[in-house]
């Protein structure tokens, strides 16, 4: 059981490039989202879905656009990147109802992206 | 304001011995849940334990326990017999409300050192 799934683990960019970012689970959860993580500002939330075909902004979204076309896949798209996108970005995931508040986000290993 | 408030910036504890890392949160909900994740060296997000807002126990995970205080709205983690394994970043984290796209806020983090 693989559990979530990122890739890459690391990348560097150039200024203005565009890159996606892989998210993937075999857990079957509805519920997927990506967080940056930046030196002292903890993890914070940039988009996420509910389900295929939901997605919905988070706190940082500017930069950022993703789709959810399968229950499994959660890409996140920079689209022309910029230095102040440099961090390490989580994908996380869980299962999403009514009342799940007792359901805790299962996160990937991380990539840390890097823009010059 | 910030949702979730986890001010000490860095905390060191002796080996064998008990540390409670501080959390306090920010809501107007009734409904919502509290977790507290690990986050080693090595980068990974580690899901430790959960306490609801209506639950009238404290959480316990093993060596991991929950201080939550309702009415002063704090949810310490205590972690009991203190391992050099136990030296992480540790981020309290809020969920709110009884919706499926309820979303997990995150703290800033406390950097925990476990002396020998």
């Amino acid at each position: 059981n693989a559990g979530v799934t990122q890739t890459p683990k690391f990348q560097v960019l150039k200024t203005g490039q565009s890159m996606t970012l892989q998210c993937a689970q075999d857990m079957n959860h509805e519920y997927m989202s990506w967080y940056r993580q930046d030196p002292g500002m903890g993890l914070r939330l940039i988009h996420y879905s509910v389900g295929a075909g939901i997605t919905d902004q988070g706190e940082v979204p500017n930069g950022y656009n993703v789709s959810r076309s399968t229950t499994e896949d959660f890409p996140l798209r920079l689209l022309s990147a910029a230095p102040s996108q440099t961090s390490v970005y989580f994908c996380a995931s869980s299962y999403s109802y009514t009342g799940a508040l007792n359901q805790p986000q299962h996160f990937g290993d991380g990539t840390r992206l890097s823009i010059l | 304001a910030q949702k979730i408030t986890q001010t000490q910036p860095g905390m060191f504890v002796q080996e064998k011995e008990a540390v409670t890392l501080d959390c306090t949160y920010d809501t107007s909900d009734q409904s919502y849940g509290l977790f507290w994740y690990k986050q080693p060296s090595s980068g990974e997000m580690i899901f430790l334990i959960y306490q609801g807002s209506y639950d009238e126990q404290n959480a316990t995970e093993g060596r991991y326990s929950l201080n939550f205080q309702k009415a002063r709205k704090s949810a310490n983690l205590v972690i009991s017999a203190s391992q050099l394994g136990d030296s992480a970043m540790y981020f309290c984290a809020m969920r709110e409300g009884w919706e499926a796209n309820s979303k997990l806020t995150f703290g800033k983090g406390i950097t925990l050192s476990v002396r020998p």
